[in-house]
């Protein structure tokens, strides 16, 4: 069985400073990865996937993510924080023969002016 | 352009009463989703389709309800049996696998 732990449900950064969101997986297969953002009241939004190939997965905002097999890590990192990243970030992992996506609890991450 | 809509954003139930919640997608997208959002635990899986016209329970299915009698929709019934049906609910979509889902912009149901 696959599952997801996000380390920290709360983060609070200052504006400008490294963003890092912790993300450690389970999986029997080849995982596929995923980290969504979800602004209040509203849906959530893809921010970057992880499939095969390059470890290190940029996506949307200027967010980037590295998976590192040996750790069972997915970690996503911003080198400097706005405000409006301000939201909850949820991590993800799909088994590679189903599409079906199992979700973390997800953090929230607030800046500080 | 293609996306997901569920309507409505807002409902609101009284205690006894069925209500539905409206997902269509025109992505093209084969495999559906329902989750529920509460504060603090994530999102929790509902039921899901990943054809027409069959569908399977998720994580917390008792009291809710799901047709697909479409490929484009995927409505969920919150019926009298689910006792705390406060929530946020979202709808997601999902084609070749690996993709990750779009998901809706989600209804959030309160009952008075």
């Amino acid at each position: 069985a696959q599952s997801v732990t996000q380390l920290g449900s709360h983060v609070s950064v200052s504006e400008g400073a490294l963003v890092l969101l912790r993300c450690n997986y389970s999986s029997s297969v080849p995982p596929y990865l995923f980290w969504y953002v979800q602004y209040p009241n509203q849906g959530l939004q893809l921010l970057l996937k992880y499939t095969t190939g390059a470890t290190l997965v940029k996506g949307i905002n200027g967010f980037e993510a590295e998976f590192k097999k040996s750790e069972t890590s997915f970690h996503l990192t911003k080198p400097s924080a706005h405000m409006s990243d301000a939201a909850e970030y949820f991590c993800a992992v799909s088994d590679s023969s189903a599409s079906k996506i199992i979700f973390g609890s997800g953090t929230r991450l607030s800046i500080r002016p | 352009d293609g996306g997901i809509t569920q309507s409505p954003k807002y409902l609101f139930r009284k205690e006894g009463q069925n209500v539905t919640l409206s997902c269509e997608q025109n992505l093209n997208h084969d495999a559906m989703y329902w989750y529920r959002q509460d504060p603090g635990q994530g999102l929790r899986l509902i039921y899901y389709s990943q054809i027409v016209n069959d569908f399977q329970k998720g994580d917390i299915a008792e009291g809710y309800s799901v047709s697909r009698e479409k490929k484009e929709s995927f409505p969920l019934t919150v019926t009298s049996a689910q006792k705390n049906p406060t929530a946020f609910y979202l709808c997601a979509s999902s084609s070749i696998e690996g993709s990750g889902y779009t998901f809706g912009s989600g209804t959030r149901l309160t009952v008075v």
